[in-house]
């Protein structure tokens, strides 16, 4: 079975603090794929990364980092000098070769405050 | 990426009524989801709708109450039949797209208040 557990129900921070979201997966699959998605208030799911298994390079756009570990099954997310505007819940799911089905944690909601 | 549209944007219907939603896609796509995400919770995968065959549902959703149609390979429609409160949720619509289909994009949700 595949399940994907974000232990972090709501993480507030202020301004310009770094903050890391924590993602950890369960699969059999030896190939699968992890992503993180973005929902802000507006409701609107906003694709941010998708990394495949056998890709364990960490990745870097801006402000945000990819840590994906295979041998610990996580794939942690952190944002850099955190913005007001990163306020919102944010997803991590997985997708094996099994099937279609995308399974997505409970989400995190991150609070920034000014 | 491509680019979905769900129309209508939002809703409030009255128990025992049913609404359609709709999901236009600017590019042809095979596969074609359903989500709901009840207030505050995560997505739920209500059920995958291929063009020219019947929507493959969910454990816990039946055609009955959430028939699904996809005539072209560009559009969807979800109906939510016989509400009650317990349906107000955001609904969306979603397609998969990238050189290997894992690349999974988002309408912009159908928010559902049932009174």
């Amino acid at each position: 079975a595949q399940k994907v557990t974000q232990a972090q129900t709501e993480i507030s921070v202020v301004e310009k603090e770094d903050v890391t979201l924590d993602c950890v997966y369960e699969t059999r699959d030896t190939t699968y794929y992890l992503f993180w998605y973005k929902q802000p208030p507006s409701g609107e799911l906003v694709f941010l990364i998708r990394r495949n298994s056998f890709d364990e390079q960490n990745e870097i756009s801006g402000r945000y980092s990819w840590n994906f570990q295979k041998s610990t099954s996580s794939f942690n997310f952190t944002i850099t000098a955190s913005q007001v505007v990163d306020s919102a819940v944010y997803f991590c799911a997985l997708k094996g070769t099994g099937g279609f089905k995308t399974i997505f944690g409970a989400g995190t909601r991150l609070f920034v405050k000014a | 990426s491509a680019v979905i549209s769900q129309k209508p944007s939002r809703d409030i219907c009255q128990r025992g009524t049913s609404l359609t939603i709709q999901c236009q896609v600017d590019s042809q796509v095979t596969m074609m989801f359903w989500y709901r995400q009840q207030p505050g919770q995560s997505l739920t995968l209500i059920a995958t709708a291929n063009q020219g065959s019947e929507a493959t549902y969910e454990s816990g959703f039946v055609i009955d109450k959430f028939p699904i149609s996809r005539p072209n390979l560009t559009f969807s429609t979800l109906t939510v039949s016989n509400m009650s409160p317990e349906d107000s949720s955001i609904y969306l619509c979603s397609v998969e797209e990238g050189q290997t289909y894992n690349e999974q994009f988002f309408g912009p949700g159908t928010r559902l208040t049932v009174l």
